[in-house]
């Protein structure tokens, strides 16, 4: 199985701070995605990616970017945090074609 | 009308009971399906995967009709450990996952 890890599990910012997300995986797989997860709309994705240095934007990509400089690494940043984006963040990573999603421990998000 | 859809519960069940979620999706070009379980403030984990033939894991067994679009998860002799959301998942093409909004369950003693 893909092992992911996210590096915080609470974070607290203030709105305006640019705030940055990593997640590192630990097997050589291309795969990752940046999802968040909001009450009553369930799971949501941001940006994927499918090889360092490629990304793509998911359904909500809006206030955010991603950086995938090398494979293990994609980092979700926010360049300029508002009290919208309040929210947990979920990084999830995939073996291959046909294979399921298997998530970081989450990143709770408060914007002040 | 919702691309995965599921009934939201709550179902409150006892322990040992046997209880069966239903999920529903509009593509019928989708490719691959999962169940996962989500404690709360926890990541989704896998629980299984789907496949067309039906599968088994220990008490927890899934369905899958393609004809009717529709997912199925049943669990046997409920445990309290149960107690969770059940989100259904369904890949179309590419790196597209559709959620489910989830099925909460709780097991009581």
């Amino acid at each position: 199985d893909v092992k992911v890890t996210q590096s915080s599990r609470y974070l607290v910012k203030r709105t305006g701070e640019k705030v940055f997300l990593e997640c590192v995986q630990d097997m050589d797989h291309e795969n990752m995605f940046w999802y968040r997860q909001d009450p009553g709309l369930g799971l949501r994705l941001i940006y994927f990616s499918y090889d360092v240095k490629m990304k793509e934007k998911g359904d909500i990509p809006e206030g955010y970017s991603v950086s995938r400089e090398k494979k293990e690494r994609f980092s979700l940043i926010l360049e300029s945090a508002s009290t919208n984006q309040t929210s947990m963040y979920l990084c999830a990573g995939r073996q291959g074609n046909n294979s399921p999603l298997h998530f970081g421990n989450g990143t709770r998000l408060t914007v002040t | 009308r919702k691309e995965v859809e599921q009934d939201p519960g709550p179902f409150n069940v006892p322990e040992g009971a046997t209880v069966a979620f239903n999920c529903t999706y509009s593509n019928s070009a989708s490719q691959s399906f999962f169940w996962y379980r989500q404690d709360c403030r926890k990541e989704p984990k896998l629980l299984m995967s789907v496949y067309s033939s039906g599968n088994e894991d220990g008490r927890f067994t899934a369905q899958l009709n393609r004809a009717s679009q529709y997912i199925s998860l049943l669990i046997r002799d409920s445990k309290l450990s149960d107690s969770a959301t059940y989100l259904c998942v369904v890949q179309n093409y590419g790196q597209n996952f559709v959620f489910g909004p989830g099925t909460r369950l709780s097991v009581l003693p």
